[in-house]
């Protein structure tokens, strides 16, 4: 199974960007990156994903390493609401579906 | 109200005591899961189930049973729950295995055991 490696915890400025780093060196060629944050006390929600090119929404933007070794979330503006645990997971196509949650990266957002 | 939905919020049982959890989602989607999150940690994948009558373990399957009768019902079942099931559970769905498709959560049940 392709592995992920993330730092434990990141710290932001309110309304400066974030940059999330996220290591899956053993990822595939089919396998998309998918990243979901978990606010304290809720479920985890979807924010984005790619497969070998940038990506934006209206969430984030994630930028994809060209050997696809490493790939990095990035929040344009931090808000407080921002402050949570962020998950990069290597989606493995043939896998039936699931999503194998590593530990995350824990954002604290300052005012 | 649309969406995915799980019942009870809050649990409180004994050890040995069958308990059932409901997930509920109204978007007709495929695929289903269950997950627990411990203290501190992040999800780990109990079942999951592609369509009706097919569900498959995912890591941590020992002590809980599933079915799925009904598209957009997956209960989870612990069968004599252990002190160690104490968790938050996780109920998610997602339209398709394909990798552009979100798994969308639900709220969660807070599970103890005494």
């Amino acid at each position: 199974d392709a592995k992920t490696t993330q730092p434990n915890s990141m710290e932001s400025n309110e309304e400066e960007p974030v940059h999330l780093p996220c290591n899956h060196s053993t990822i595939s060629g089919t396998d998309y990156i998918h990243w979901y944050r978990q606010l304290p006390s809720q479920g985890p929600e979807y924010v984005i994903h790619g497969l070998t090119s940038n990506v934006n929404n209206r969430m984030a933007s994630l930028a994809i390493a060209e050997d696809r070794k490493s790939s990095t979330l990035i929040l344009h503006r931090a808000t407080l609401r921002d402050a949570a645990v962020y998950y990069c997971i290597p989606y493995i196509y043939n896998q039936g579906g699931k999503l194998i949650f590593g530990q995350g990266t824990e954002l604290s957002v300052k005012p | 109200d649309a969406g995915i939905t799980q019942s009870p919020r809050y649990k409180i049982t004994e050890t040995g005591r069958q308990v059932t959890l409901m997930c509920h989602q109204t978007w007709s989607h495929s695929y289903m899961f269950w997950y627990r999150q411990d203290l501190g940690h992040g999800l780990r994948l109990i079942y999951y189930s592609a369509a009706a009558d097919i569900t498959d373990k995912g890591e941590v399957p020992d002590g809980y049973v599933v079915s799925r009768s009904k598209t957009e019902n997956f209960p989870l079942t612990l069968e004599s729950a252990t002190r160690s099931q104490t968790s938050v559970y996780f109920c998610a769905s997602s339209l398709d295995r394909q990798g552009y498709n979100e798994q969308f959560f639900g709220p969660g049940t807070r599970l103890t055991v005494l």
